[in-house]
Order: structure tokens, then C-alpha cells, then sequence
């Protein structure tokens, strides 16, 4: 079975301009999530989809979004890019939404830096 | 919010000795806590959980145990192996949901 893919791998940007990440699922989990992973703060969770729907959201500002297509395909949007936003971004599926069944896997990342 | 504390933050151990690393959680609702371990370049990846209903897990060289009145659990890797050097986090999971609490990572260097 196939892991969880992220793609780019690397990315360069500039302050003030947007970028958009990809996250595809292992074939037939449901839900994805997404975390950021800097030195400084560790790893911190950004937001959740389950079924297309947003279910749970961490405390970054509006400037992250996210969605989640009918595949279960995922796309995180970060607007106006700070040199704060430089990070790796990680996205996590898991099968189920519920809380019996939580287990979690890690797609290797976006590295994203901000100059 | 939960908060989750992660001892020691680095760890040096020889080749065949035991490593051990320790978490605390502050929210008592949480009820999976599974370790992962990142390499360098690559995400975490999940080597070992337990729920709240198990007090101790085991999985060949690696066991968790869990201390629900006390609120802290431990990972134990016994017989450590170069292939072992790594960072690890611990992490949380309330009752609902799939938001992970991670602690700060414990970066463990298993010395030949």
C-alpha cells in the first residue's frame, strides 16, 4: 500500500506572495491532517478534514486554509507568506474519523522556506 | 489547551544499553498517546501506541507503559542499535477527534 505523498518536496518563496501544498492520503483513509514543524515551536497542529469538511482547526491565523476533495485529496493554502511561515509542513492521514481508531501516518513533508 | 512535556531533550546512549524517554499530559480526557520517531529528511513515523484502557504495550525492542493517575506515560527501547539514533515525540489525542499534542522530541544518539 502506498504512503502518504506530499508534493513539492522544496519550495522557495518570497514575503508576500501564497503557496499551495498537496497531500494525497493512503488509499481509503478519510481523514487528513496537517502540521507545522519549526525549530522553535515544534510540531503544531494546523487543521484537520474529515469528508471534505473541516473538523478541527489549531490556533495559526486565517492566513492557512485548507480543503479536502472528494478523493480525499488535501490542499493547504498559505496567503501572504511571512519569514515566520518557513517551516516543514506535514500532512497526516488516518482511516477513520472517530476516536476508536486514531492512528496516524506521516507523508515526508514540504519544506518550505520564506526569504 | 493540552500540554504535553517531553524528557530528557536529548539522550546519548551505548550501543546495547536500554533508553528511556518520558512524557506528561495535562488534560486527563486524553486517551491515545503514540510515539513516533523522525529521521532526518523524512516525517514522523509511528513506532509504537497505547490507549487509555492498556497500562503497558510491547512491540519486540520498544514498550510504552502508561500511568493514567499520574498523567504520564514512558517509551523504553531495550538493546539499542545504531539504527535507533533519532528524534522522538510523544503525542496526545482527546476522546474525539484527530488532533495530536506533541511533545518537544527527544533527540537520542545510540554511540557504536
Amino acid at each position: 500500500k502506498a504512503g502518504v505523498t506530499q508534493t513539492p518536496r522544496y519550495l522557495i518563496k518570497t514575503r508576500g506572495q501564497q503557496v499551495t501544498l498537496s497531500c494525497s492520503p493512503i488509499s481509503g483513509h478519510r481523514s487528513v491532517s496537517w502540521y507545522q514543524q519549526t525549530p522553535g515551536q515544534g510540531l503544531q497542529f494546523l487543521f484537520e478534514y474529515f469528508s471534505e469538511t473541516q473538523r478541527n482547526k489549531g490556533n495559526f491565523p486565517g492566513r492557512f486554509s485548507g480543503r479536502q476533495f472528494s478523493n480525499s485529496r488535501s490542499e493547504m493554502n498559505v496567503s501572504t507568506l511571512e519569514l515566520g511561515d518557513s517551516a516543514l509542513y506535514l500532512c497526516a492521514s488516518s482511516a477513520s474519523g472517530d476516536s476508536s481508531y486514531n492512528e496516524q501516518f506521516f507523508g515526508p513533508g514540504t519544506r518550505l522556506t520564506v526569504l | 489547551g493540552e500540554n504535553v512535556e517531553q524528557h530528557p531533550s536529548t539522550l546519548s546512549v551505548q550501543e546495547g544499553d536500554s533508553a528511556v524517554i518520558k512524557c506528561t499530559y495535562s488534560d486527563s480526557a486524553s486517551n491515545y498517546f503514540p510515539w513516533y520517531k523522525q529521521e532526518l529528511g523524512k516525517g514522523p513515523q509511528l513506532i509504537i501506541d497505547i490507549r487509555s484502557n492498556v497500562g503497558e504495550k510491547k512491540d519486540q525492542r520498544i514498550a510504552v507503559t502508561l500511568n493514567k493517575t499520574a498523567k504520564h506515560f514512558s517509551l523504553h527501547i531495550t538493546e539499542t542499535q545504531p539504527e535507533d539514533s533519532a528524534v522522538y515525540f510523544c503525542a496526545v489525542i482527546k476522546a474525539a477527534g484527530n488532533k495530536l499534542t506533541f511533545g518537544g522530541g527527544t533527540r537520542v544518539l545510540v554511540k557504536p
